[in-house]
C-alpha cells in the first residue's frame, strides 16, 4: 500500500515562491503526480515525475527523489488564482492513484 | 475535445436507496477510474475499468460497484445508501494504464444522503 504526507496548509504572499512537500511510504510505486483543486471544482493535473529530478512547466515545477521517498511542488510568482488545494498522488499500474491529504494554499495580497 | 462528463452533478438520496452515477470519458480514453472525495477521508480510489474489465479495486464495501461499456462510458452504483456515503464522486479517464499516471477528472457528482 501507499501513504503520502503533505502539510495541511501553507500561506504565502502574491509574487512569492512556495514549496509544498510530499513524503511517501509505498510499494509498487510508478511515480509522483500533482493535482490542483479549487473549491467546488475538480482536481486538474499539474505535473508528473516518473524519474528523479526536476520537471518544469511554466510557473510550476515538481521534484522527485525516490531514494528519499520525497517530492515537492514549487510554485513561482504566486498569483491570487493559485489559492487552491494541492494534492500529491502516488501512482500504481492501472491508474490507481493514492492521494495525499492535500495542502490548502492561501495566497495573500 | 470535450472533457470528462459526469451526470448527474447533484443529487439527494435517502438512506437505504441506491444511486447510479454516469461518466463519459474523453474521446479515445479507454481507462476510467472512480474516486470518492470527503472532507474526512480525502480522495480515495474506488475502482478502475479498462476495456470493460475491472482492473483495480479500492478498499470499499461491496455496496459500491461499477461497470464499463463498449464505448468506454462507465457507471458506478451504490446500493443501500448510508449517511457516510455523502461525498463528491469523481470520475477520471486516461488513454491507458500507467501512462505517466495523467488522469483527467470530471467535475464530479455531489451526492447527499439524508
Amino acid at each position: 500500500g501507499q501513504s503520502l504526507e503533505q502539510p495541511s496548509e501553507v500561506t504565502a504572499v502574491e509574487g512569492a515562491i512556495v514549496q509544498i512537500n510530499c513524503t511517501y511510504q509505498t510499494s509498487g510505486f510508478y511515480g509522483l503526480s500533482w493535482y490542483q483543486q479549487h473549491d467546488g471544482g475538480a482536481p486538474t493535473f499539474l505535473s508528473y515525475n516518473a524519474l528523479d529530478g526536476l520537471e518544469e512547466t511554466g510557473r510550476f515545477s515538481s521534484f522527485l527523489s525516490r531514494s528519499d521517498s520525497y517530492g515537492y511542488l514549487l510554485l513561482q510568482e504566486l498569483q491570487m488564482k493559485d489559492s487552491a488545494s494541492y494534492f500529491c498522488a502516488g501512482g500504481n499500474a492501472g491508474n490507481m492513484l493514492t492521494f495525499g491529504g492535500g495542502t490548502r494554499l492561501m495566497v495573500k495580497p | 475535445k470535450a472533457g470528462v462528463t459526469q451526470t448527474p452533478r447533484y443529487l439527494i438520496k435517502t438512506r437505504g436507496q441506491q444511486v447510479t452515477l454516469s461518466c463519459s470519458p474523453i474521446s479515445g480514453h479507454r481507462s476510467v477510474s472512480w474516486y470518492q472525495q470527503t472532507p474526512g477521508q480525502g480522495l480515495q480510489f474506488l475502482f478502475e475499468y479498462f476495456s470493460e474489465t475491472q482492473r483495480n479495486k479500492g478498499n470499499f464495501p461491496g455496496r459500491f460497484s461499477g461497470r464499463q461499456f463498449s464505448n468506454s462510458r462507465s457507471e458506478m452504483n451504490v446500493s443501500t445508501l448510508e449517511l457516510g456515503d455523502s461525498a463528491l464522486y469523481l470520475c477520471a479517464s486516461s488513454l491507458a494504464g500507467a501512462e505517466g499516471n495523467t488522469i483527467y477528472f470530471g467535475e464530479g457528482s455531489w451526492l447527499t444522503v439524508v
